[in-house]
């Protein structure tokens, strides 16, 4: 079975841009994760989908969003890029939740990708 | 709102016992348990319920005390394998809540 996969693998910028990350969860997995990961620091919770929709959103500026494709495949984008928004964006897929009051399913995390803005 | 974990980090020899502890200053739904290794994406362990079992797997197991927002996770007889930086995540079961992870423990086995 296929794990998380995203791209691309490494993505380099410069500040003011635009930054787009891609990725696909484990089939049969309908809920999507972004986290980010800066040097040394733990995994900041971004942006949840599930089946289309936005399921909660971390403490971030609006300038990150994403989206969730029918497929479930998922995309980050970053706008107007700054320096401190170098970090690895890390993915992950679970099942999704049938039941909105009962959560708790692992997550399956893919390798990630390394942004870094110059 | 993020949990804390202790210890920040910890160095054992092969064989040798650790714990790492979560604690969170929220009611609690479940506990989840993530390795993640250098250059690696983290890798899940664990999830444990409120009015659920302690759970094991393999020399690795955990505990989790809901009245008071406290995990710990127990590392027996470790192994090189078990280096890496241990992440607790908390979730208090609201409508889709997420998953909040601490910010991780650091363990590394030498032999």
């Amino acid at each position: 079975e296929a794990g998380v996969t995203q791209s691309p693998t490494h993505l380099i910028k410069t500040r003011g841009q635009q930054a787009t990350l891609r990725c696909s969860p484990i089939s049969g997995h309908t809920s999507v994760y972004w986290y980010q990961q800066a040097l040394g620091l733990g995994l900041q919770f971004l942006l949840w989908y599930d089946e289309g929709e936005e399921r909660n959103r971390g403490n971030f500026p609006p300038r990150f969003s994403g989206r969730q494709f029918p497929n479930y495949s998922s995309e980050l984008n970053v706008n107007a890029l700054e320096l401190e928004d170098s970090a690895l964006y890390l993915c992950a897929s679970s099942l999704g939740q049938t039941d909105p009051t009962a959560t708790s399913y692992e997550q399956y995390f893919g390798p990630g990708t390394r942004l870094t803005v110059t | 709102q993020q949990p804390v974990q202790s210890p920040q980090a910890v160095i054992l020899r092969e064989g040798e016992d650790a714990v790492i502890n979560c604690s969170s200053s929220k009611a609690l739904y479940s506990v989840h348990w993530y390795r993640q290794k250098h250059g690696e994406a983290p890798v899940f362990l664990m999830i444990l319920l409120k009015g659920g079992e302690q759970k094991g797997h393999d020399k690795i197991s955990a505990s989790f005390n809901e009245k008071k927002q406290q995990s710990s996770l127990y590392l027996t007889a470790s192994q090189l394998s078990y280096s890496g930086t241990y992440f607790c995540g908390t979730e208090r079961g609201t409508s889709y809540d997420k998953v909040i992870f601490g910010p991780g423990t650091s363990l590394s086995v030498i032999p």
